[in-house]
């Protein structure tokens, strides 16, 4: 199985700051077609997930452009580069390469 | 809209069985692979199981497999899950999503409780 490691695991920020994830597959996400299947999805809370990036890059409509995602092979990012108020929940990474499809443990975004 | 509703959560006994059902809505249903994740209470998302459109391929997270079957109807527009042999580590929030390599969309989902 692609195992998906995030880090940190908790984030605080201050709002306006930047706040950035990592992720990181234990196998290459290039599926054959030549594509990299690697999604973000923020969880508001009490809320159902949401997707913000799939294709490790391409950020998804109504989705603001301070959320941006990069990377390649078997290291990803999403970085929020000015933190708002409304940013607060939980972040997974998940990969739709390989079967079985896997998550992130996920990281919480929180205002400090 | 795209509108996908889940139903049929609820509580159940060790050893039971349940049938998650999914309404989709707003666009057209056989077009797409659907999807399972659960998660369960205060921890991370789990993919459960997908289907083709057709409904001629199913895949399962290990945990799950002989256990539960993933199903179709593309006349119904309606995606569903057999839950049988439930066991307390099934307890979770069970989302109905669009897609396979991705999920663009996910329903506000249906809590399933595994207790006696």
């Amino acid at each position: 199985d692609a195992v998906m490691t995030q880090s940190p695991l908790s984030l605080p920020v201050t709002l306006g700051q930047p706040a950035s994830i990592s992720c990181r597959s234990s196998q290459s996400l290039v599926h054959s077609d030549g594509n990299t299947y690697l999604n973000w999805f923020q969880q508001r809370p009490g809320q159902s997930p949401r997707r913000l990036i799939y294709k490790v890059s391409n950020r998804d409509s109504g989705v603001p452009d301070r959320f941006s995602g990069s990377g390649s092979g078997t290291d990803f990012t999403l970085k929020i580069s000015r933190v708002e108020a409304e940013d607060v929940g939980v972040y997974y990474c998940m990969q739709g390469t390989h079967w079985p499809r896997t998550f992130g443990q996920g990281t919480k975004v929180e205002i400090k | 809209e795209v509108q996908l509703v889940e139903s049929g959560g609820g509580l159940v006994q060790p050893g039971g069985s349940l049938r998650l059902s999914c309404a989709a809505s707003g666009f057209t249903f056989i077009n797409y692979y659907m999807t399972w994740v659960r998660q369960a209470p205060g921890k991370g998302l789990e993919w459960v199981a997908s289907i083709k459109q057709a409904g001629s391929d199913k895949y399962y997270v290990d945990s799950v497999k002989g256990r539960f079957t993933i199903s179709r109807d593309n006349a119904r527009n309606s995606l569903y899950l057999q839950m049988n042999s439930l066991r307390a580590e099934d307890t979770a929030i069970y989302y109905c999503a669009r897609g396979v390599t991705t999920y663009d969309y996910c329903g506000q989902g249906t809590l399933v409780t595994v207790s006696s």
